[in-house]
């Protein structure tokens, strides 16, 4: 059974290009969620996706990114016209359709975006 | 809504000693709560849950942590680190319906030889 599937591991932009990370969820599970990481600081949450609709998406910084989980195909975060500041390691995180089971998230290796 | 508060953000301990990690929450409500493990460049593991029940909860690699209810605590324990144990770790919160976790700020733990 593949755990999180994050691609690509490591991203390397210019300012102004657009930055495309994808996330293939576990088996089974429906729901994705995006963390952002930045250096010396904790994980922030983004968005919280379930196939076709977003869910909770508080976290997402209001211009330049975007989130989706199409009925087919990874859950894909984009940022358009990245700036230095987007530098940072993106988790991706999946669950079960309900985690009042007690169920957790199960997180992706993660993928490393440089903006250059 | 739910937070979680880690206060110590680096934690240096000498190997084989013992190590406690500490985590605080608060809620209004139930929740569960959790403890991630981070190695350097890599996804966050799970090393352990408080669902309900006994309120000491046993993980991997020797971890446990014990809910305290009172104090909104969920503290991180092990009594002897290895090199190996040295990483970031996470603690976070879920409430019983599931729709959220909440992470805190991490705690890098460095074990020195």
């Amino acid at each position: 059974n593949a755990g999180v599937m994050q691609n690509p591991r490591h991203l390397v932009r210019r300012r102004g290009q657009e930055a495309r990370l994808r996330c293939s969820p576990m088996k089974g599970h429906s729901h994705v969620y995006w963390y952002r990481q930045l250096p010396e600081e904790g994980l922030k949450f983004m968005v919280y996706l379930q196939k076709e609709n977003i869910i909770d998406e508080s976290g997402m910084p209001k211009e330049r990114f975007s989130a989706e989980f199409p009925k087919e195909g990874p859950s894909i975060l984009r940022i358009q016209q990245v700036v230095r500041g987007d530098s940072a390691a993106y988790f991706c995180a999946s669950s079960p359709p309900r985690l009042s089971s007690g169920n957790t998230i199960y997180f992706g290796e993660g993928s490393w975006l440089t903006v250059v | 809504a739910q937070s979680v508060t880690q206060l110590d953000s680096q934690v240096p301990v000498f190997e084989e000693a013992p190590v406690e990690l500490r985590c605080n929450y608060s809620s209004s409500v139930s929740v569960y709560l959790f403890w991630y493990v981070q190695y350097p460049n890599q996804g966050l593991q799970l090393l352990l849950k408080y669902l309900s029940g006994s309120t000491l909860v046993k993980g991997i690699n020797g971890f446990e942590a014990e809910f305290n209810k009172s104090q909104t605590s969920f503290h991180l324990r092990k009594p002897s680190v290895h090199i190996s144990d040295t990483a970031e770790y996470f603690c976070a919160v879920s409430d019983l319906d599931g729709n959220q976790f909440y992470f805190g700020t991490g705690t890098s733990l460095t074990v020195i030889p």
